[in-house]
């Protein structure tokens, strides 16, 4: 059984970078059939898909979050990551990381706990 | 950007048939992937490519595909079928593919 975790700080100044991890365990990462995604949801409203690496360094970034946001991958220690540079309080949300399966598009089948991260001072 | 269109809520008495619809242009001819989540959790994938369920998702749980409105049918419901869904497909030809419903809130009478 897959199980993704997600892990970081939970409060982040305003202008700095976020940074969160996502430890996969029960499957390898550099497996060739998925795609290491980050999504988040600020409180209350609903899901935004930020991006996703593929094992060999492929990535795709939402296009609003495009100029703040990297991920990458770290296959020796079965993990990704994500940064998002320049924060503000709309930043604020729980970030989510999630295995994507490619079909005729992709979609989601295994999702971590999730991790508050708030933007304040 | 492609937009997914849920209605806010849909009531329910136990035992009766939920329809969560997904409204998009053509959304026929895209694969649309449903997500249940519940207070506090992280999503779970109900159904994917338009009907297929994963495993240990209960055969209540289907879906349908066609025109402009994809739908989620949720049989015989029980309390704990009370919960968030999202539908959710990728629209290759956008640059901003990988888009979410704006969520549909199942409330269970």
């Amino acid at each position: 059984q897959v199980q993704l975790q997600e892990s970081g700080p939970g409060l982040v100044k305003p202008s700095q970078t976020l940074s969160l991890t996502c430890t996969v365990s029960g499957g390898s990462i550099s497996s060739g059939d998925y795609y290491w995604s980050w999504i988040r949801q600020p409180p209350g409203k609903g899901l935004e898909w930020i991006g996703y690496i593929y094992y060999s360094g492929s990535t795709y970034y939402n296009p609003s979050l495009k100029s703040r946001v990297t991920i990458s991958v770290d296959t020796s220690k079965n993990q990704f990551s994500l940064k998002l540079s320049s924060v503000t309080a709309a930043d604020t949300a729980v970030y989510y990381c999630a295995r994507g399966m490619a079909s005729s598009g992709y979609y989601l089948d295994y999702w971590g706990q999730g991790t508050l991260v708030t933007v304040s001072s | 950007s492609y937009v997914l269109t849920q209605p806010p809520s849909v009531s329910v008495a136990p035992g009766q048939t939920a329809r969560i619809t997904c409204g998009g242009n053509n959304i026929g001819s895209k694969s649309v992937h449903w997500y249940q989540q519940k207070p506090g959790q992280a999503p779970v994938l109900v159904v994917y490519d338009d009907s297929d369920r994963p495993s240990g998702i209960p055969e209540r749980f289907s879906g349908s595909n066609s025109g402009n409105t994809a739908t989620l049918t949720i049989s015989r419901v029980e309390a704990g079928d009370e919960a968030d869904y999202y539908c959710q497909v990728w629209d290759s030809s956008s640059d901003h593919p990988g888009i979410f419903g704006t969520g549909t809130k199942v409330t269970v009478l």
